[in-house]
């Protein structure tokens, strides 16, 4: 069964500048998660999709960051612009949904921003 | 809002030393997720708990739901367990909330 599939892996931006990320969930897996990792710390949600509908996006800083599952498959995490503290590592995650069921996360996309 | 703490934050060990790592959260969760991140890797889920305990290999987790409270401990440690682990309590929805993590060093 194939995992998680994000890209790219990696990323410099400088800042101001915008940058998206890409996701394709576990085939059948209704619900997609992304977080930001920053250094030294645990992953923070940014936002939950359930098929196309948002769950949850309270942590999401809306002034600069979007997200869309447009199909209900693949996902893409957008930020215009870019700000220095926005290094981390952005996990995307899926679940086959409903209470309690295990995540299964991607490689994630490191991002530098200068 | 769930808190979860995760101790120690900071683990070097001899190999084939028993590990135990410590988790603790404040709200009561549906399941309890530990993860395994590597070195510029991304992160592998080893155990989802919503009671007792699980074995996996050397692996094994426990949770107490009364106490809130669940424990990974690695039998023998390798030097290959060096890594972080990550601590996720789950709340409604499938939310999680997340430890700061454990980094784990094991020396030949």
């Amino acid at each position: 069964e194939a995992g998680v599939a994000q890209s790219p892996r990696y990323k410099i931006i400088e800042k101001r500048q915008s940058v998206a990320f890409w996701c394709n969930p576990i085939s059948g897996h209704a619900t997609l998660y992304w977080y930001q990792q920053i250094l030294g710390q645990g992953p923070k949600l940014l936002i939950q999709f359930q098929n196309n509908g948002v769950v949850d996006d309270s942590q999401l800083p809306k002034d600069r960051f979007s997200a869309e599952r447009l199909k209900g498959v693949d996902s893409t995490l957008k930020i215009q612009p870019a700000k220095l503290e926005d290094s981390a590592v952005y996990l995307c995650a899926s679940s086959p949904g409903g209470r309690g069921k295990t995540q299964y996360f991607g490689p994630g996309t490191r991002l530098l921003v200068l | 809002k769930n808190e979860v703490e995760q101790s120690p934050q900071n683990l070097t060990a001899q190999e084939g030393e028993f590990i135990t790592i410590n988790c603790s959260y404040s709200v009561g969760i549906s399941a309890l997720h530990w993860l395994q991140q590597h070195p510029g890797g991304g992160i592998v889920s080893l155990f989802m708990l919503s009671s007792g305990k699980k074995k996996h290999g050397r692996l094994i987790a426990t949770i107490n739901i009364q106490e809130k409270h669940s424990s990974l401990h690695i039998t023998a440690s390798h030097p290959r367990d060096s890594a972080v682990y990550i601590c996720a309590a789950g709340g409604g929805a499938d939310g999680l909330t997340f430890g700061k993590g454990t980094h784990l060093i094991i020396q030949p």
